[in-house]
């Protein structure tokens, strides 16, 4: 069954350095997403990707976040200049677009664990 | 705005009780419904899901969830739990148009023996 998946598992980097999160979302899929999940606290939506471009995006995605589909395959959340707030579990989601061009049923990568000192 | 509530933070059963996870949402709009379990250290995994049509839903694991216009709920059930059933369970709508997903703060189901 195909599947997201992501790398790094676990990322631990220093304050002010910058990181990129990689996903490869399954292959037929259109709609890319990054959500976020802080300890304990609820999954957040970051941004939705649609045809090389930004389709939606939160409050939380200021300008120290960035997404790319360099190529075919993978996808990417880059954090410029991390903070502490920042640390949180990352997750990649990619989903088939519909008939409608509303995307439903999202499929999610396993995340990655970023933690920020 | 768009808003999931998910009224129970912690449910612990014994195994093989029934169980039922509470949801409600507020939309204005038509309204798209999930339930995403996570078990430890583990993604998120689609366990169902209301689209239109029947608002009986079946999905895996032997979990159903139904559809509530009128109460705005999504409450999901499954008749007997086992042990393997302890984790966390997300509701979460998209609506409004848009395909971000909105999420509830997620309930902890404890099954114990």
């Amino acid at each position: 069954e195909p599947e997201v998946t992501q790398t790094p598992s676990h990322q631990v980097t220093q304050m002010g350095q910058e990181v990129i999160l990689r996903c490869v979302p399954i292959s037929n899929h259109l709609y890319f997403y990054w959500y976020r999940q802080i300890l304990g606290q609820k999954v957040e939506f970051l941004v939705s990707f649609y045809n090389n471009e930004i389709s939606e995006k939160s409050e939380i995605f200021d300008d120290q976040f960035s997404v790319e589909r360099p190529d075919g395959s993978n996808f990417t959340l880059k954090i410029r200049s991390t903070k502490l707030e920042d640390s949180a579990m990352y997750f990649c989601a990619s989903s088939e677009a519909s008939t409608s061009g509303l995307a439903y049923e999202q499929y999610f990568g396993p995340g990655t664990r970023l933690t920020v000192t | 705005a768009q808003s999931v509530t998910q009224l129970d933070s912690q449910v612990p059963v014994f195994e093989e009780a029934p169980v039922e996870l509470r949801c409600n949402y507020s939309s204005s709009v038509s309204v798209y419904l999930f339930w995403y379990v996570q078990y430890p250290n583990q993604g998120l995994q689609l366990l169902l899901k209301y689209l239109s049509g029947s608002t009986l839903v079946k999905g895996i694991n032997g979990f159903e969830a139904e559809f509530n216009k009128s109460q705005t709920s999504f409450h999901l059930r499954k008749p007997s739990v086992h042990i393997s059933d302890t984790a966390e369970y997300f509701c979460a709508s998209i609506s409004g148009g848009y395909n971000k997903l909105i999420f509830g703060a997620g309930t902890r189901l404890a099954v114990h023996p």
